[in-house]
């Protein structure tokens, strides 16, 4: 079974500095996708990002990128020029790319960005 | 554009009642998920719908039901509600193909005393 994991439960940026976000996920599929999910205070879920396995470019969405390393089963999140609205808790997702009824999310146990001014 | 809404937004219940959560979505999409989200837990699956009239259960189905009313509503009911199923509960949806992204509701948030 596909599982995805992060291990820092809280982190802390200046504002305006970069942070960079870890997540580990274990598949045997060779093809399937990633997200990183930002969850504020509001409870909202907005996707903040999304990698197809498939792509060895790593995706980009203005100050948030990601690094994708597909051998090492890593996919990390990061944030340049940190402002106080990305204090979040962000969470990585896994899915298998076949869609339909398969099309569940895998989430890891999040982690909790402060923002400090 | 409302996306993915959800009805209400909070909810007290005692054990041993019962109660349904409702969710819509606006964006013509063929599939709807219920997640659970627990502390230091993430979100979980409940039972999704791969399209209108079919259901089926995810990781943690137990003490729920689900209906497929149409398209557009995926409703999750509690038929006799305890303690262990106090959470947030979110809603998403996705249209179907091997690119969709899941969009989620604003979640609800339930207390069983």
């Amino acid at each position: 079974a596909q599982t995805v994991t992060q291990s820092q439960p809280e982190m802390s940026v200046q504002e305006a500095e970069t942070v960079t976000l870890s997540c580990t996920y274990d598949t045997s599929e060779s093809d399937y996708y990633l997200f990183w999910y930002k969850q504020p205070p509001s409870r909202q879920m907005i996707l903040v990002i999304r990698q197809e396995a498939y792509k060895q470019q790593n995706a980009t969405e203005n100050r948030f990128s990601v690094n994708f390393q597909k051998a090492a089963k890593s996919f990390s999140l990061k944030i340049s020029d940190s402002q106080l609205g990305d204090a979040a808790m962000y969470f990585c997702a896994y899915r298998t790319p076949y869609g339909g009824a398969t099309n569940k999310l895998i989430f890891g146990t999040g982690t909790l960005l402060a923002v400090q001014p | 554009n409302a996306g993915v809404t959800q009805t209400p937004k909070f909810q007290v219940l005692k054990t041993g009642q019962s109660m349904t959560l409702q969710c819509a979505q606006d964006m013509n999409h063929n599939s709807m998920y219920w997640y659970r989200q627990d502390p230091g837990m993430g979100l979980r699956l409940i039972y999704y719908s791969a399209s209108e009239g079919t259901t089926d259960k995810g990781e943690v189905p137990n003490g729920y039901n689900v209906s497929r009313l149409n398209k557009r509503e995926f409703s999750l009911r509690l038929e006799s509600a305890a303690p262990s199923q106090t959470s947030v509960y979110f809603c998403a949806s996705s249209s179907t193909g091997s690119t969709d992204t899941q969009y989620f509701g604003p979640g609800t948030r339930l207390t069983v005393l």
